[in-house]
């Protein structure tokens, strides 16, 4: 079945770059997707990418997708202390609108002063 | 400001018991989910709705029940709880979009503990 694997765990210095990797296995899903959840939260969306695409650039943000080898990196530039977090990438459910999505395990993201 | 509500942030509750937990969007969305929340295992999908009175089984059912009376209400069942059900619960709407259906919005979640 569906699934999409992540690293558990990230620890980047304040104003390094943080990569955090994900793969998954539905090459049928229209969109891929980042969440992050702060402590004591739920998920917000960070942002997505429609699976035709293979960079999508918003400020810090720098999403990659590699649809051949079906893995997505989100990019963090200068990160922040403010970017501690977990990051959830997700895909679709299948193909069409389902509303329904596949999380991976969620990375921690540990940003140290 | 949108907002998904869930009742409880936190719960305690003993083995056997009928438990209850809530979740209220304000959104006007027909989707709406309950997901738990495990360390190292994400997000499992248990049940969604996607319209009043309907439901469908996610991939964890088990154990679980859901009800949709209202739009803005979807209820998660626990009939008789067990400890493997001590986790965070997190509750999710989404609407059906031009681009796309999987914007989910979460609440804040609920950590029930079973003893």
């Amino acid at each position: 079945g569906e699934d999409v694997e992540q690293s558990l765990f990230l620890s980047v210095r304040e104003g390094d770059s943080s990569v955090i990797n994900c793969t998954y296995t539905d090459s049928s899903s229209t969109y891929l997707y980042w969440y992050k959840q702060e402590p004591g939260a739920g998920l917000q969306l960070l942002t997505y990418i429609f699976s035709n695409m293979d960079m999508k650039q918003d400020q810090r943000l720098t999403v990659l997708l590699n649809k051949k080898d079906k893995h997505l990196s989100l990019r963090i530039a200068d990160t922040q202390t403010g970017d501690s977090a977990i990051y959830f990438c997700a895909e679709s459910f299948g193909s069409g609108n389902t509303g329904k999505l596949i999380f991976g395990q969620g990375t921690t993201l540990q940003v140290k002063p | 400001d949108v907002k998904v509500t869930q009742s409880s942030r936190y719960l305690v509750k003993r083995t056997g018991e009928k438990v209850f937990l809530e979740c209220v969007q304000d959104m006007d969305h027909e989707n709406m989910f309950w997901y738990r929340q495990d360390p190292g295992l994400g997000l499992r999908l248990i049940y969604f709705s996607y319209d009043v009175k309907m439901k469908e089984k996610g991939d964890i059912p088990e154990g679980y029940s859901v009800s949709r009376e209202k739009k803005e209400r979807f209820s998660l069942i626990l009939e008789s709880a067990s400890t493997n059900q001590t986790s965070m619960y997190l509750c999710a709407s989404s609407s059906p979009g031009v681009t796309t259906n999987e914007k989910l919005f979460f609440g804040s979640g609920t950590q029930l503990s079973v003893l």
